[in-house]
C-alpha cells in the first residue's frame, strides 16, 4: 500500500534562515506525482510545489525547492529565507492514479522572529 | 484556478443530529472530493462525487453515514449523519482541474465540526 511519512511533527526556524522538511513515501509505481501543500492556521490549504517522478530535475518555486531522491523514495522541502508568513502546517502528498491523493501527517513549521 | 467556498465554516452540534455541508465552486468541474481531517491528523479521502452518478466511497466510509449529493457541476453537499463526538473534524471539499500540462487539486477552506 502507498504510504507517506513525515517524521517531523514540528520544526522551528529563525526568520531569514533555511529549513528542510522531510518526507518519505512508499510506492511500487514508477510514474507518479509528489506535492507539498501549506495549510496556514485557519486558512485554506494551498499547493506549494509539485514534482513529477519522471523528471530528474528538482522542482523550484521561488524560495521553495525540493530534493527528490527517487531511489530512496525521499521528497524533502527546503524553504530558504524563511518569513513569518511561512508559518503553517505542511503536508507532503503523493498522487495515486488520476486523482487519489495520499497525505502525510504533516509538519508544523514555526518561524521565530 | 478554482475558488471554492464551504458553508458553514464551523458548527457545534449535538450527538445524534445530522449536519449538511455545502461546497460551491466558481467553475464547472467533473470530480469533487470530500476529505476529513481529524484533530492533529492528516487528510483522509471520504468519497469522490461525480455529477449524475453515485458517489464512490473509500474504505471505512459508508453512504448511510456520509450521504453525498452532486446535483450539478459546481455544487456538492456532504451530510454527516447521526453524529457522535468521534465525528469532530474539519471536513474539506476539493476539486481537480486541468492547468496547462498538469492537473492540480484545489481545496475549500473547510468546515470545522464539533460534536458534543
Amino acid at each position: 500500500a502507498q504510504t507517506v511519512t513525515q517524521s517531523q511533527p514540528e520544526m522551528s526556524v529563525q526568520e531569514a534562515e533555511t529549513v528542510t522538511l522531510s518526507c518519505t513515501y512508499d510506492t511500487s509505481e514508477s510514474d507518479y506525482y509528489l506535492f507539498w501543500y501549506k495549510q496556514p492556521p485557519s486558512r485554506q490549504m494551498i499547493l506549494v510545489i509539485r514534482q513529477e517522478a519522471y523528471k530528474q530535475q528538482n522542482a523550484t518555486e521561488n524560495r521553495f525547492s525540493v530534493n527528490f531522491q527517487k531511489a530512496a523514495k525521499s521528497f524533502s522541502l527546503k524553504i530558504s529565507d524563511s518569513q513569518l508568513g511561512d508559518a503553517a502546517m505542511y503536508f507532503c502528498a503523493y498522487r495515486l492514479g488520476t486523482y487519489k491523493y495520499i497525505f502525510g501527517t504533516g509538519t508544523r513549521l514555526k518561524v521565530l522572529a | 484556478s478554482a475558488v471554492i467556498s464551504q458553508k458553514p465554516s464551523r458548527d457545534i452540534c449535538q450527538r445524534g443530529t445530522s449536519l449538511t455541508i455545502q461546497c460551491q465552486v466558481d467553475s464547472q468541474v467533473t470530480m469533487m472530493f470530500w476529505y476529513r481531517q481529524q484533530p492533529g491528523q492528516s487528510l483522509t479521502l471520504i468519497a469522490t462525487a461525480n455529477q449524475g452518478s453515485e458517489a464512490t466511497y473509500e474504505s471505512g466510509f459508508v453512504i448511510d453515514k456520509f450521504p453525498i449529493s452532486r446535483p450539478n457541476l459546481t455544487f456538492s453537499t456532504l451530510t454527516v449523519s447521526n453524529m457522535s463526538p468521534e465525528d469532530s473534524s474539519i471536513y474539506l471539499c476539493s476539486v481537480e482541474m486541468r492547468l496547462a500540462a498538469y492537473n492540480e487539486q484545489f481545496f475549500g477552506p473547510g468546515t470545522r465540526l464539533t460534536v458534543l
